[in-house]
């Protein structure tokens, strides 16, 4: 079982339109980080959200922490072809063990 | 500023047989964690080291062993390697330990087994 499921688990779009990645678990976080990760790469870090129901903008990327610190959401305006790569949340859960919990994935295929 | 360096980047090896891996942080950086990543299971927390000692371990076999170094550069062991042991694996590192610090990727040592 995962601590953090992730939705979809693949995406294909057309560039220009918009998407949202999700990102849930019965679990409450401490924090949760974005990551983008491209192929023969590690991730790389987007954002960290600490606070329950903060929203951050990070240019056409719009990240949500739920009010209950139990999930999040990825938004992305106008998909560019630069935007394709496996999409990751990760999260410390709250007064559990003290490290990193990665979710499923979703990768994102953007196409022109 | 150099990012988190991992060597080799790919290593094939034949069950039974065991294998390093390499990994050096960032400049300044004193912890460092292991991850797994595999299609089926994603990305798999292993453990974390910082100033020479294990402060996590995930739910790996004993055949996974690390360690960390004064000058805070680690390495990852695996013994008795076993065909379902192919994966990605991914170093990270951070200032400080625990879950809530960013952290930053090296591109990985791919290995496979035969």
């Amino acid at each position: 079982t995962q601590l953090l499921e992730q939705s979809p688990q693949f995406l294909s779009i057309q560039e220009g339109e918009n998407l949202t990645v999700y990102c849930n678990s019965s679990s409450v976080f401490s924090s949760l980080q974005w990551y983008r990760q491209e192929p023969g790469e590690g991730p790389v870090l987007l954002v960290t959200v600490v606070t329950g129901g903060e929203v951050k903008k990070l240019k056409r990327l719009t990240f949500q922490f739920g009010d209950a610190r139990k999930d999040s959401s990825l938004h992305i305006t106008a998909a560019q072809p630069g935007d394709t790569g496996l999409y990751l949340c990760a999260g410390q859960e709250a007064g559990g063990a003290n490290n990193l919990f990665f979710g499923t994935g979703t990768r994102l295929t953007v196409i022109p | 500023k150099a990012g988190v360096t991992q060597t080799p980047r790919y290593l094939i090896k034949t069950r039974g047989q065991q294998v390093t891996l390499s990994c050096s942080p960032i400049s300044g950086h004193r912890s460092v964690s292991w991850y797994q990543q595999t299609p089926g299971q994603g990305l798999q927390f292993l453990f974390e080291y910082f100033s020479e000692t294990q402060r996590n371990k995930g739910n790996f076999p004993g055949r996974f062993s690390g360690r960390q170094f004064s000058n805070s550069r680690s390495e990852m062991n695996v013994s008795t390697l076993e065909l379902g042991d192919s994966a990605l694996y991914l170093c990270a590192s951070s200032l400080w330990p625990g879950g809530d610090q960013p952290q930053h990727f090296g591109d990985g040592t791919r290995l496979s087994i035969l």
